[in-house]
C-alpha cells in the first residue's frame, strides 16, 4: 500500500525559532498534498492543500508567512513553522493523494512542541 | 462550508457486540465519505469510504450508510475487538479528490 512518511516524528523548540517539517510519499508521486494541524483530542483541522510545482493553497483563518509550504518535487513537500510560540504546539499531519486516485494517504504525524 | 457533525463522543461496548457511530453533513454537494480510524499518537487511516451513488457498502465487520437525502451517514462495526478501540472520524467533501472536511471523532473503547 502507499505509504507516506513524516521527520521528524517529535520536535521540541525555543520559542521564537523555526520549525521545518517534512512529508514524503514513498511508494508513490504525491501530485497533491495536505497539511492538518489536530490539538489533544479535537479533529483534524485542514490547514492548507499543495499542488506539486504550484504555491499552495491556505484555509481561511491560516497564516500563510506563518506556515510556510513548500512541495517542489512529487515526494516531497516541507511545513515551516516560523517564530514558533507555545500557541503553535500541536500535532501536524500531511497526507498525500496521487493523480488518478482520489484516497488520501496520511502520514504518521508530527508532534511540535514550542517551549 | 461543509460542517459535518458526528455523534456520540464517546462510545463503549462490550467485545463481540455492535458499535454505532452516526454523522451529519450540510453540504448537499458533497458526494464522497470517508471514515477513518486513528489511534494514539498516529495519523488516520482510511477503513472504508462510500459515495453517493451507493447506499451501503460493507467490508467484513465494518459497514457504512448513507442517506443521501437526509444527509447522513453511519459506520457500524460488528462482533467488536479490542484492538477496535480507537477515535474514529467521519469526513465529507464534494469528491475523491477534493479536500476532506472532518467530523470531530468518537472515541471507541472495547472493553473485553
Amino acid at each position: 500500500g502507499a505509504v507516506v512518511s513524516q521527520h521528524p516524528s517529535r520536535v521540541i523548540c525555543k520559542s521564537g525559532t523555526s520549525v521545518k517539517i517534512e512529508c514524503r510519499s514513498l511508494d508513490f508521486q504525491a501530485t497533491t498534498m495536505f497539511w492538518y494541524r489536530q490539538f489533544p483530542k479535537q479533529s483534524l483541522m485542514l490547514m492548507a492543500t499543495s499542488n506539486e510545482g504550484s504555491k499552495a493553497t491556505y484555509e481561511q483563518g491560516v497564516e500563510k508567512d506563518k506556515f510556510l509550504i513548500n512541495h517542489a518535487s512529487l515526494t516531497l513537500s516541507t511545513l515551516t513553522v516560523t517564530s514558533a510560540h507555545p500557541e503553535d504546539s500541536s500535532f501536524y499531519i500531511c497526507s498525500a493523494r496521487t493523480s488518478g486516485v482520489g484516497e488520501q494517504f496520511f502520514g504518521p504525524g508530527t508532534r511540535l512542541t514550542v517551549l | 462550508g461543509e460542517n459535518v457533525e458526528q455523534h456520540p463522543s464517546t462510545l463503549s461496548v462490550q467485545e463481540g457486540d455492535s458499535a454505532v457511530i452516526k454523522c451529519t453533513y450540510s453540504d448537499s454537494a458533497s458526494n464522497y465519505f470517508p471514515w477513518y480510524k486513528q489511534e494514539l499518537g498516529k495519523g488516520p487511516q482510511l477503513i472504508i469510504d462510500i459515495r453517493s451513488n451507493v447506499g451501503e457498502k460493507k467490508d467484513q465487520r465494518i459497514a457504512v450508510t448513507l442517506n443521501k437525502t437526509a444527509k447522513h451517514f453511519s459506520l457500524h462495526i460488528t462482533e467488536t475487538q479490542p484492538e477496535d478501540s480507537a477515535v474514529y472520524f467521519c469526513a465529507a467533501s464534494r469528491t475523491s479528490y477534493d479536500k476532506v472536511i472532518f467530523g470531530p471523532g468518537t472515541s471507541l473503547s472495547v472493553i473485553p
